[in-house]
């Protein structure tokens, strides 16, 4: 089935770690979104991607990073840098070159830093 | 820039009653706007979306919504919930013909739907 994969489900880090969630998606889409969800704080945008090689800040950049070496896969570096990590992290996928296109959700995963 | 305001955090209903989930926006440029649903744990799916056109938009699961131009509004509504409509629902915007699907979510409402 087509779809987004995000690993692991469910990731504690220990303080002063940099810690990378897995993305991949067969659903051949060009662009790519990583957003990051607090309860009461809706999501917010951290890195966006829209084609291979080439990606963007979103609101919320400080503290990530992002790579975009193969169409199918956009995997997010949470930095030692980044002062509040533990949230809910969501992939994403679309096309491109239309208008109003459906952005499609991985399940997403959980950080925790103990 | 756009934003999404949905007031209320929470809507507790009881099983079979209608609901209305409410969602304003603001934005200086027409917009997209989107209605998606997220079940615990789990990733956003999207409940429906309107582009132009028809101002009523139906979507999964038996809700539609109503695009207001004049009060910025993008309201989800259901004549007759169920249990299973439990779950948070975000209301989304993105700017009309821009060159990426930048969303820009609201804050969320909890549907509670009680037997």
């Amino acid at each position: 089935d087509g779809g987004i994969t995000q690993s692991p489900k469910y990731l504690f880090r220990k303080e002063g770690q940099n810690v990378t969630l897995s993305c991949e998606q067969n659903l051949n889409h060009d662009a790519m979104y990583w957003y990051r969800q607090d309860p009461g704080q809706g999501l917010r945008l951290i890195y966006y991607s829209q084609i291979v090689n080439d990606f963007q800040k979103g609101d919320i950049a400080e503290g990530y990073s992002v790579s975009r070496e193969k169409k199918e896969s956009f995997p997010l570096t949470v930095t030692s840098a980044q002062k509040n990590p533990t949230a809910f992290y969501l992939c994403a996928s679309s096309t491109t070159g239309g208008t109003g296109n459906t952005i499609y959700f991985g399940e997403g995963s959980w950080l925790t830093v103990v | 820039a756009q934003s999404v305001t949905q007031l209320d955090s929470q809507v507790p209903v009881f099983e079979e009653a209608p609901v209305e989930l409410r969602c304003n926006y603001s934005s200086s440029v027409s917009v997209y706007l989107f209605w998606y649903v997220q079940y615990p744990n789990q990733g956003l799916q999207l409940l429906l979306k309107y582009l132009s056109g028809s101002t009523l938009v139906k979507g999964i699961n038996g809700f539609e919504a109503e695009f207001n131009k004049s009060q910025t509004s993008f309201h989800l509504r259901k004549p007759s919930v169920h249990i299973s409509d439990t779950a948070e629902y975000f209301c989304a915007v993105s700017r009309y013909g821009g060159a990426t699907n930048k969303l820009i979510f609201g804050t969320g409402t909890l549907l509670a739907v009680q037997p």
